[in-house]
């Protein structure tokens, strides 16, 4: 089992450029979630999915963020345009839920996003 | 003040010491995590709890649903325990809150 996959590890980008994350997650698992950790507040929900479905997204903090799931095995969070203030590492998770949303969730490694 | 609210932030001990994190909520839950990140960035999840204790190996997490407070041991502590601890809910309304972690240190 290869775990959560999450692409690219590292992204350093200029400020107003557009930014995309990709994340498999694990093979059979039907929801999956965006986190952001910063320095200043550690860990957020930005999005998650359940069956590919945006279940809840009132944590994606404004427009400039958009999360698409096509299928169950990919999922994109873009940042178009980015800004400073979104540097942070990016986590994706999944899990396998019947109902409830927040079952034992297994972590990507993260993306490290630099906006200068 | 945060929902969630995590003690000690930062913690040192030595190897062997039983180490207790403490984690005390606001709001009702309905769950209540526990997660483990690692020196290089990686996120383990150890515990979901929604009542009573949980056990797995040396890591021992406990919730009081009516004092709103759960804690983490751990027992024999070692230094790949080293990391940050963190603690987060699920309210009444299925949102995720975290904690801000409790950073693990034990000295051989």
């Amino acid at each position: 089992d290869a775990g959560v996959i999450q692409s690219p590890r590292h992204e350093v980008t200029e400020m107003g450029q557009e930014v995309t994350l990709r994340c498999k997650p694990i093979s059979g698992h039907n929801s999956l979630f965006w986190y952001r950790q910063t320095m200043m507040r550690g860990l957020e929900l930005l999005i998650y999915f359940n069956n590919n479905v945006p279940i809840d997204d009132s944590g994606m903090p404004e427009d400039r963020f958009s999360a698409k799931m096509p299928n169950a095995s990919f999922s994109t969070l873009k940042i178009q345009p980015s800004e400073p203030r979104d540097s942070a590492v990016y986590f994706c998770a999944s899990t396998r839920t019947s109902g409830r949303p927040y079952n034992e969730q297994f972590f990507g490694p993260g993306t490290r996003l630099t906006v200068l | 003040k945060n929902e969630v609210e995590q003690s000690p932030q930062n913690l040192t001990a030595q190897e062997g010491e039983f180490i207790t994190i403490n984690c005390s909520y606001s709001v009702g839950i309905s769950a209540l995590h526990w997660l483990q990140q690692h020196p290089g960035g990686g996120i383990v999840s150890l515990f979901m709890l929604s009542s009573g204790k949980k056990k797995h190996g040396r890591l021992i997490a406990t919730i009081n649903i009516q004092e709103k407070h759960s804690s983490l041991h751990i027992t024999a502590s070692h230094p790949r325990d080293s990391a940050v601890y963190i603690c987060a809910v699920v309210n009444l309304n299925e949102k995720l809150t975290f904690g801000t972690g409790t950073r693990l240190t034990i000295i051989p």
